[in-house]
């Protein structure tokens, strides 16, 4: 099974920009990557998917590389409000549709 | 509307007793999952049903059991609590493969004592 290693904490202040990497290195073809966030006392909820290469919604950008063995989240301009835990998931057909989530990275945001 | 719901929120309960959590889901989804989040935050997936069949079955103990009476039902029976069984537990569903986007209810905070 894949595993995902991410970082475990990051800080950063308003305004800026954030990347947050994490590793796959045993990615199987079938895999998508997704990142979800997690406040406090709150279920995870989706940020963006991506197969390969770039993709970009409203909240967030997905870069993954041609050996698709890390991709990083960026989140542009962070707020206060993105403090949260960020997961790094892979997602395969092996093994009956198996999901593994990173251990999240921590992210503080300062004002 | 609430997506996905879970119930009861707060859990606690002494070891040895049996519990159940029930989640519903008014998406449409055909997948719903259940994961078991620790003290550590680590969050890990336990069951799995598609169309109510079960697809996904960790190594969980078998004091866990889930069942899905239809495809926006998926409730989780616990059987003779343990102290280790003290987590917050997620139910959540997505439309069909796994990797697609997942909703994730408010969790169950289940404490043992």
């Amino acid at each position: 099974l894949a595993k995902t290693t991410q970082p475990i904490s990051m800080d950063s202040y308003e305004g800026q920009e954030v990347n947050i990497t994490c590793s796959h290195n045993n990615i199987a073809t079938n895999d998508y990557i997704t990142w979800y966030q997690q406040f406090p006392s709150q279920g995870p909820r989706f940020i963006i998917q991506g197969y390969k290469t770039k993709v970009t919604n409203e909240v967030a950008s997905l870069f993954i590389p041609a050996d698709r063995k890390s991709s990083t989240l960026s989140l542009p301009r962070v707020s206060l409000s993105d403090t949260a835990v960020y997961y790094c998931l892979v997602g395969f057909l092996t093994g009956g549709f198996k999901t593994i989530f990173g251990a999240g990275t921590r992210l503080f945001v300062k004002a | 509307d609430t997506a996905v719901s879970q119930t009861p929120k707060y859990l606690v309960t002494q070891m040895g007793n049996d519990k159940s959590i029930k989640c519903e889901q008014n998406l449409g989804h055909d997948t719903m999952y259940w994961y078991k989040q620790d003290s550590k935050k680590f969050l890990k997936i336990m069951f799995s049903y598609n169309n109510k069949e079960l697809i996904i079955n960790e190594t969980v103990p078998n004091r866990f059991s889930p069942k899905s009476p239809d495809k926006a039902h998926l409730n989780l029976h616990i059987n003779s609590l343990e102290l280790g069984d003290s987590a917050v537990y997620f139910c959540a569903s997505s439309p069909g493969v796994p990797y697609a986007e997942a909703f994730f209810g408010q969790g169950t905070r289940l404490t043992v004592v």
